[in-house]
């Protein structure tokens, strides 16, 4: 049974559409979070929402619209994708907002592939 | 094993022997710290953490250490096993508003039989 599943795992699209990433999670937390982790592997927080409030929004694009219709639910929806964009994208959950216990929880991650 | 944040550095070490993985912070402000293990295809998963009252803790098999004076952690694997093999993060905790979890730039741990 997984606690913070994605959907897709694994999506490839041409420069210029717009795609969605799903994310959901069954452990109750009340915190919600998509991070961004590119080829070298370095994970960069995106956005942050608790119960159902966006908290955090670092300096993303707007292309990029996060959005939470439950604090179970957090999806990322992107427009007119660009090269750049081609990443691993990982959403997470945490009991407390800011995860002050440190555990995260992460799901396996959506590879974004923009040709 | 120091992660500079520009490549992925790796540290080889052979089965059974232990790994030492470093890492540096940025923020003096920050009071917790946690190591992170992702391996391949799957996202990060919790290791274990401390915070900046202490500065040793203990887990399974597992030690992280933190110097505040020089802002470093490590994170000791004792008796290394293949299962070990994976890229480890160091996470700082950015404190102000909305906490947020800040990771560093990962270190590749390599077992070889």
């Amino acid at each position: 049974d997984t606690a913070v599943s994605q959907t897709p795992k694994y999506l490839v699209t041409q420069m210029g559409n717009d795609k969605s990433i799903k994310c959901e999670q069954n452990l109750g937390h009340d915190t919600m979070y998509w991070y961004k982790q590119d080829s070298k592997k370095f994970l960069k927080i995106m956005f942050s929402y608790n119960n159902k409030e966006l908290i955090i929004n670092e300096t993303v694009p707007n292309r990029f619209s996060p959005k939470s219709p439950d604090k179970a639910h957090l999806n990322l929806h992107i427009n007119s994708l660009e090269l750049g964009d081609s990443a691993v994208y990982f959403c997470a959950s945490s009991r407390i907002a800011g995860g002050n216990t440190g555990e995260l929880f992460f799901g396996e991650g959506s590879r974004l592939t923009v040709l | 094993g120091e992660s500079v944040g520009l490549h992925l550095p790796t540290l080889s070490v052979q089965e059974g022997d232990n790994s030492i993985i470093n890492c540096a912070y940025s923020n003096s402000a920050s009071d917790y710290f946690i190591w992170y293990k992702q391996e391949s295809g799957k996202g990060p998963q919790f290791i274990i953490d401390i915070r900046s009252n202490m500065d040793k803790r203990q887990g399974q098999r597992v030690t992280v250490l933190l110097n505040k004076t020089v802002k470093h952690l490590s994170l000791q694997i004792a008796a290394t096993q293949p299962g070990d093999s994976a890229v480890y993060f160091c996470a700082e905790l950015f404190s102000g508003g909305y906490n947020k979890l800040i990771f560093g730039a990962g270190t590749r741990l390599a077992v070889h039989p």
